[in-house]
């Protein structure tokens, strides 16, 4: 069935580094999604990717919708405290729109 | 453009009993969704609502499990019989006609 594989599965940076994470598949998709999860909370959309090679920025973070359309990246740039939390990519299944998760990258920052 | 929302936050119930959430999705969002996350894996894709139609069940809603969107606005998700297993995040999403979600902030519902 459709898949998506984060990596790395957790990091530990200090803060102002620059930070990256993957997500790759087996298979095709026509958009990739970016969300953050904070504990206890639901996951809140950082950006929404719709075309191959599309790069795109929300302030510090910068993400990229793969040209092979079976992976995406995304980057944070000089990375803060309240960076910290869990970080997925989704893209949509097979079912009418419903989105399928990767496992996620959990995100520590060292001050 | 008040969010999703999700009452209750959380909820503590002993086996067998039965649990309610509930669901408000964005106001002009015609589609909402229901799903479940368990501890170290992301969300998983219960059912989905276009308007106050059910259109689609994914096989980890059991039968004591069902959904309702009577009015096509707030959605109700209920557990019958709860058993230990069953204890999760329950989220709720919604959109209009794209694939972007926009979640609530869950329910998280521990079985006793």
């Amino acid at each position: 069935g459709q898949q998506l594989n984060q990596s790395p599965q957790s990091m530990f940076i200090q803060e102002g580094e620059d930070v990256s994470m993957n997500c790759t598949s087996s298979s095709i998709f026509n958009t990739w999604l970016w969300y953050k999860q904070d504990p206890g909370e639901g996951p809140v959309l950082l950006i929404a990717l719709y075309k191959a090679g599309e790069l795109t920025s929300n302030g510090r973070l910068t993400a990229q919708f793969g040209i092979t359309r079976k992976d995406s990246f995304l980057n944070i740039s000089a990375s803060i405290p309240s960076d910290v939390g869990i970080y997925f990519c989704a893209a949509p299944g097979r079912s009418q729109g419903n989105l399928i998760f990767g496992k996620g990258t959990k995100l520590s920052v060292k001050p | 453009d008040t969010g999703v929302s999700q009452n209750p936050r959380h909820k503590i119930t002993k086996r067998g009993q039965n649990v309610t959430f509930r669901c408000d999705p964005i106001s002009e969002h015609n589609r909402l969704y229901w799903y479940r996350q368990t501890l170290g894996q992301g969300p998983e894709f219960l059912t989905y609502f276009q308007n106050e139609a059910q259109l689609e069940k994914s096989r980890l809603l059991s039968d004591r499990f069902s959904a309702e969107r009577p009015k096509g606005s707030f959605s109700t998700l209920e557990i019958q019989r709860t058993e230990q297993g069953d204890s999760a995040m329950y989220l709720c999403a919604s959109t209009s006609s794209t694939d972007t979600q926009y979640f609530g902030p869950g329910t998280r519902l521990t079985v006793l």
